[in-house]
């Protein structure tokens, strides 16, 4: 089941560089889009949540949904050492409803 | 900060055997959750539940599988008879479920289960 496709990595970035990541989906009901952060070793956190389309800023963390293209974006302004993580790109239908996930995109970011 | 916490940390068992994994979800929360996630591939949902019965599952989530919240503390995945498929990390999650805001699940550490 193919419902979610996500860019695979691995991506190693000098620190200061801006991080592109992305995801696309095939299910054109899907209304919200969440960016989860992950640590070795550890459950999934929240990034950023966005419904719709349209874009979400917060610090140096933008996402970005495209519906009609099916496409939704993170990026990492300044990106720090300790951004390095993997970073999921989940979609659901309605808020509560099941999450589907991209595979996540495993990011070094080199001081 | 309220966090979701699961045990055990890691779970070995032998094939066939029942295993129950369990969670502690955030103490306000009304909606639960279970995922998983094979080594190398995407989380898969698995189950959600609400109300005290299951309101959403996957395809995954079989006869083999079934959830309880036992104590209204809890909140436990019980494997029947482990297949060496089902080793993966588990995932527990949780949410409050005001529907007028956007409501975040919220994720535990994981248990990794490893059928041998």
């Amino acid at each position: 089941q193919k419902e979610v496709e996500q860019d695979p990595g691995p991506l190693s970035v000098p620190e200061g560089a801006i991080v592109s990541l992305n995801c696309t989906y095939s299910n054109s009901a899907f209304q919200y889009f969440m960016w989860y952060r992950q640590y070795s070793r550890k459950g999934p956190e929240l990034l950023m949540y966005t419904y719709s389309s349209g874009n979400k800023e917060d610090g140096r963390f933008t996402a970005q949904v495209d519906k009609s293209s099916k496409y939704i974006s993170l990026f990492i302004r300044d990106s720090q050492p300790s951004d390095s993580a993997t970073y999921l790109c989940a979609m659901s239908v309605t808020n509560g409803n099941q999450f589907y996930f991209g595979t996540g995109t495993s990011l070094t970011v080199i001081p | 900060e309220p966090e979701v916490t699961q045990t055990p940390s890691h779970q070995v068992t032998q094939m066939g055997q029942e295993v129950i994994l369990r969670c502690v979800p955030i103490s306000n929360h009304l909606y639960f959750y279970w995922y998983r996630q094979i080594l190398g591939q995407k989380v898969e949902f698995l189950v959600s539940f609400y109300n005290n019965e299951i309101s959403e599952k996957s395809e995954i989530f079989d006869d083999q599988f079934s959830v309880e919240r036992p104590d209204g503390s809890n909140f436990t995945l019980k494997i029947r008879s482990t297949k060496l498929e089902d080793s993966a990390m588990y995932f527990c999650a949780s949410m409050w479920g005001d529907s007028s805001s956007y409501n975040e699940q919220f994720f535990g550490p994981g248990t990794r289960l490893t059928v041998l």
